[in-house]
């Protein structure tokens, strides 16, 4: 079954204590993206990714790292979480450029205290 | 850059009636919408999208209208189910762009 992958579910950590995300899709897709879900905010890209070794930031990656190693995996890293990354976050792969469909993981809720 | 915008943020509709659903962007270079859904704990899913070179696509019940001129695309659902109930989100973006501009989503409830 074609799908995207996040680890874990659900994460409550405390300010400062180094954490990652996981992100795996099976389908071969080149690109992937993490997004935060905001209320009243809709989905805001923190980081994408066009290749296995070519990452770029989107429109909010401060706070945030990611990396990709491989062309399945592109995991999440806050260095040092702070209570305002409290958020919803989602991963998603695509084949191609921008027309084409996106595919999103469960999505992955993380309280910072 | 792009920004999306949607409107309303909520809406509730009576079970059998329509739901229209808003969006405008800036950025006159984007060329592809595509609409998602999502389902209390789960991602968003593509519902149906539309390109530039369209000015209206139908799917079942449901249909989304472009406007290039004035740079608005709504999505349309005909004949509401309970099962419509989620939150549904515009986007934009360019063909050769890496980027998917969100809109603030909109929360649908359909009530029996």
């Amino acid at each position: 079954e074609a799908q995207v992958t996040q680890n874990p579910r659900y994460l409550i950590t405390v300010t400062g204590k180094k954490l990652t995300v996981t992100c795996s899709q099976n389908m071969n897709h080149e690109y992937m993206s993490w997004y935060r879900q905001d209320p009243g905010l809709g989905l805001r890209q923190i980081y994408y990714s066009m290749n296995v070794e070519v990452t770029d930031k989107g429109d909010v990656p401060e706070g945030y790292k990611v990396s990709r190693k491989e062309k399945r995996n592109f995991p999440l890293i806050l260095e040092s979480p702070s209570p305002n990354q409290t958020s919803l976050y989602f991963c998603a792969s695509r084949y191609g450029q921008g027309n084409t469909e996106a595919f999103f993981g469960q999505g992955t809720r993380l309280t910072v205290v | 850059g792009e920004n999306v915008e949607q409107h309303p943020s909520t809406l509730s509709v009576q079970e059998g009636d329509s739901a229209v659903i808003k969006c405008t962007y800036s950025d006159s270079a984007s060329n592809y919408f595509p609409w998602y859904k999502q389902e209390l704990g789960k991602g968003p899913q593509l519902i149906i999208d539309i390109r530039s070179n369209v000015g209206e696509k139908k799917d079942q019940r449901i249909a989304v209208t472009l406007n290039k001129t004035a740079k608005h695309f709504s999505l349309h659902i005909t004949e509401t189910q309970p099962e419509d109930s989620a939150v549904y989100f515009c986007a934009a973006s360019r063909a050769a762009g890496n980027k998917l501009t969100f809109g603030g989503g909109t929360r649908v409830l359909v009530k029996p």
